[in-house]
């Protein structure tokens, strides 16, 4: 699976919108971009994912570039619980799809 | 209906002894995954089973450490004569399916394991 980049860290106003960067340059065609979080103390948590065109659920949205080489998870309105490392994963087609390879991540903090 | 249950939430042992950690995946879900998380560290892939088959083993360690996924109960993640470098955050997580790319994968809240 191609690599992907994150920040390491931001910040947000509790309440604001957040737009949470990640750098994919070398994804091939097939792969889906994934997002999981991890709160303090749990496991990955599953946000979004997406092939080649925008996604909504209620969680957050995700927006892909048109070149498919960048894309942006947003939180419409962070809260407090939103403080988390999320984490951007490429899956493609393979007989373990379930291999994922956790970056550093970016962590969010949310300030009230 | 239940997510992925993982127990004990907290494990002590000490070393030389063997650590069980229990997985019971989301209901309906036959593919298993185990990752671990040691200190300051991001999550690395150890095992992936599905009902009484280990498909993918590439980031278990060799020595000490085997997986099961029976017929019928949990998945369980067994590490013998356990070290200090043993002592991470465990997790397990399952799904309904493999394959494609766009499966969504359930994590348990995970076993912390503490090694004296």
């Amino acid at each position: 699976d191609a690599k992907t980049t994150q920040p390491n860290s931001m910040e947000s106003n509790e309440e604001e919108p957040v737009h949470l960067p990640c750098n994919h340059s070398t994804i091939s065609g097939t792969d889906y971009i994934h997002w999981y979080r991890q709160l303090p103390s749990q496991g990955p948590e599953y946000v979004i994912h997406g092939l080649t065109s925008n996604v909504n659920n209620r969680m957050a949205s995700l927006a892909i570039a048109e070149d498919r080489k960048s894309s942006t998870l947003i939180l419409h309105r962070a809260t407090l619980r939103d403080a988390a490392v999320y984490y951007c994963i490429l899956i493609g087609r393979s007989g373990n799809t379930g291999k994922l390879i956790f970056g550093q991540g970016t962590t969010l903090q949310v300030k009230p | 209906n239940a997510g992925v249950m993982q127990n004990p939430r907290h494990l002590v042992r000490r070393r030389g002894q063997e650590a069980r950690l229990r997985c019971s995946p989301v209901k309906g879900h036959s593919h298993v995954y185990w990752y671990r998380q040691l200190p300051e560290e991001g999550l690395k892939f150890m095992v992936y089973l599905q009902k009484e088959n280990i498909i993918d083993e590439s980031g278990m360690p060799k020595e000490r450490f085997s997986a099961e996924f029976p017929k019928e109960g949990p998945s369980i993640l067994r590490i013998q004569q356990v070290v200090r470098g043993d002592s991470a955050a465990y997790f397990c997580a399952s799904s309904l399916r493999t394959g494609q790319g766009d499966e969504k994968l359930f994590f348990g809240s995970g076993t912390q394991l503490s090694v004296l």
